[in-house]
């Protein structure tokens, strides 16, 4: 019954490649996010979707593409990654303006 | 430009005692101010909250103050206890947009037995 989970856990991959995080959840809401905490423990907004429409982009490099298909997921591919990529990438979702839910989160290693 | 400060990186308490976490922010603009507490490998999960209307809300051992002219907020338990040890954020966010959350570096505290 996870509220709102993510795929994978860990993620370890060369400079240069594409991968993908999955978020999904079962909450039934209508907003989901992106974050990433860094090296320095900043947890960071970088996306956020309302009704699967764009609402926020912090000035992440266009190298990130957030997807919703549904309002139930959210996926984040990231193209060509570099090693200041490597960070923990959070999603959450909220029904506006309530409180967020955070996942457990994906530890991207980039080498 | 860092709008939320938690400006101690860690706290240790003896358990029983009171945990004040203290956390500062620049945005006068910020009106509704959060705590979420994490635990390794997890996502952070939400504690309590306080509008700017208000100066204190209290849930069980956890109680946020707010003093608005000093941009301070502090989140205080009592009692202390082990399972409380975590990484604690404080987050705030302007104009009523909920959806868009600024957050401090977090306090590690740790509840000695």
């Amino acid at each position: 019954d996870t509220a709102v989970s993510q795929t994978p856990k860990y993620l370890v991959t060369q400079m240069g490649n594409d991968k993908s995080i999955k978020c999904e959840q079962n909450l039934g809401h209508d907003t989901m996010y992106w974050y990433k905490q860094d090296s320095k423990k900043f947890l960071k907004i970088m996306f956020s979707y309302n009704n699967k429409e764009l609402i926020i982009n912090e000035t992440v490099p266009n190298r990130f593409s957030p997807k919703s298909p549904d309002k139930a997921h959210l996926n984040l591919h990231i193209n060509s990654l570099e090693l200041g990529d490597s960070a923990v990438y959070f999603c959450a979702s909220s029904l506006l303006p309530d409180t967020q839910y955070f996942g457990p989160g994906t530890r991207l290693t980039v080498l | 430009d860092q709008q939320v400060k938690q400006n101690s990186p860690s706290l240790s308490v003896q358990e029983g005692r009171i945990s004040i976490l203290n956390c500062d922010y620049t945005n006068s603009m910020f009106d509704y101010f959060l705590w979420y507490k994490k635990y390794p490998a997890e996502g952070p999960t939400f504690l309590i909250s306080i509008s700017s209307i208000k100066d204190k809300n209290e849930d069980g051992r956890f109680t946020v103050f707010l003093n608005k002219s000093a941009k301070h907020l502090s989140l205080h338990i009592v009692p202390s206890q082990p399972g409380d040890s975590a990484v604690y954020f404080c987050a705030a966010s302007a104009n009523g947009a909920t959806n868009k959350l600024i957050f401090g570096t977090g306090t590690l505290l740790a509840v000695q037995p």
